[in-house]
Order: C-alpha cells, then structure tokens, then sequence
C-alpha cells in the first residue's frame, strides 16, 4: 500500500537536474510532495490531482501518469537549498477522502 | 499567520507510562493528521480528524487515540508506552483533508528509556 520512491538517495552538483520518482500499487486520486530538511518539519511542494496537475515552486515540477499510477518529480538547475528528503504521499481512488500514505523518502544532496 | 503549533518538542518517558501531546493548527484549518516517523518506517499515518471526528486510522493499536476540540485543536495520547513508540510525532493542518496541502509542525520528539 506503501508508494515506492526510486532512487533511495541521490548526489548532484549545483545546477544539475534530477528525477525522483514514486509509484502506487493502487489506482490514485492524488499524489503530494514534500520536502524535509535535516531536523525541521516537512513542506509541502506541490499536490497532483486525478485529471490535474498543480506546480507549487519555480523549477520543480512534477507529473502524474494515472494509468501507470506513478508520479515523477523534477528538479532543474539545482541548487544548495534543495537539498533535503523528498516524500510523496497519496491518496487511493477508492477512498478520495481518506488517508495519505507517504513513500520511503528519497535523500537528495546537493554539492558545490 | 501562525503555522502549526506543536507542544511539548521533546519528551522523556520510561516505559509504561502515558503521554499527551497537543497540535495546534493554522487558524481556519479543520483539518488534523497525526504521523509518526521513525528512521526504519518513515512517516506513518497514525489518525485525522475533521470537526472533532475522527475520519480515518492508520494501523496501530488502540493505545494509540486521539481528539479534536471545536477549536480544531488536537491531542494525542499513547498509553503503556513501549520503548518501539520512541519517534518524532508529527501534526499536519489542512483546511478540509488530506487532498489539499499539508501543513506540519515542528513535531514531537518522544524518547522511551
């Protein structure tokens, strides 16, 4: 029931783009991302919902293939601020108003 | 506007015992969710509660339980504590549910000895 995020870590140099992704076993009716940075609270970055797409921040972007029941979150021209662990939640089709289950989480460190 | 406001931020507490922690949410947000991270699970969902009901539950045991007051106000209580519920607890505030943007406080940070 636990979205799985792919790569479990990443190392970029400033500037550089990454892709995170996160897939579902189950149909969705939305998928979040946020980010966690090292003893602070989680920020929310962007929702997607069924039939939509929502951009939360300037040069991270994300998309939501619902057939495939993956989402994929871009990050372009890194830089030192984004680093951090990235999360996405969702939420099932079957139950819209219901619990948000968060993936494993995917250690993004950005280098000099 | 104030974000969410989470009390105590570090607790010690020896196995057995109970404890309370209380989430305050971002004013006009109805919406409260309970998540407990730990390095080898991550963030479980735990609770959320709408208008002072509980709509949804995570899989923990029932000593795990909470509440919402009419101010949108929650609480948290795990009784008989054991040393596996050594975590950071997390409230997240939404105006009406989990498919709108969450937002969370600093946490609790519980240590059982």
């Amino acid at each position: 029931q636990q979205p799985v995020q792919s790569p479990q870590a990443v190392i970029l140099r400033e500037g550089e783009d990454a892709v995170i992704n996160c897939s579902s076993s189950k149909a969705l009716y939305s998928v979040h991302w946020y980010r966690q940075k090292h003893g602070e609270a989680p920020v929310f970055l962007m929702i997607l919902l069924k039939g939509g797409e929502q951009k939360g921040h300037e040069k991270i972007s994300a998309s939501f293939n619902e057939k495939k029941q993956q989402s994929s979150l871009y990050l372009t021209a890194s830089q030192l601020s984004y680093s951090g662990t990235y999360f996405c939640g969702t939420v099932p089709l079957k139950n819209q108003g219901g619990k948000l289950i968060f993936g494993q989480g995917t250690e993004l460190s950005v280098k000099p | 506007k104030a974000g969410v406001t989470q009390t105590p931020r570090y607790l010690i507490k020896t196995r057995g015992q109970q404890v309370t922690l209380s989430c305050s949410p971002i004013s006009g947000h109805r919406s409260v969710s309970w998540y407990q991270q730990t390095p080898g699970q991550g963030l479980q969902f735990l609770f959320e509660y709408f208008s002072e009901t509980q709509r949804n539950k995570g899989n923990f045991p029932g000593r795990f339980s909470g509440r919402q007051f009419s101010n949108s106000r929650s609480e948290m209580n795990v009784s008989t504590l054991e040393l596996g519920d050594s975590a950071l607890y997390l409230c997240a505030s939404s105006l009406s549910g989990v498919n709108q943007p969450q937002h969370f406080g600093d946490g609790t940070r519980l240590s059982i000895l």
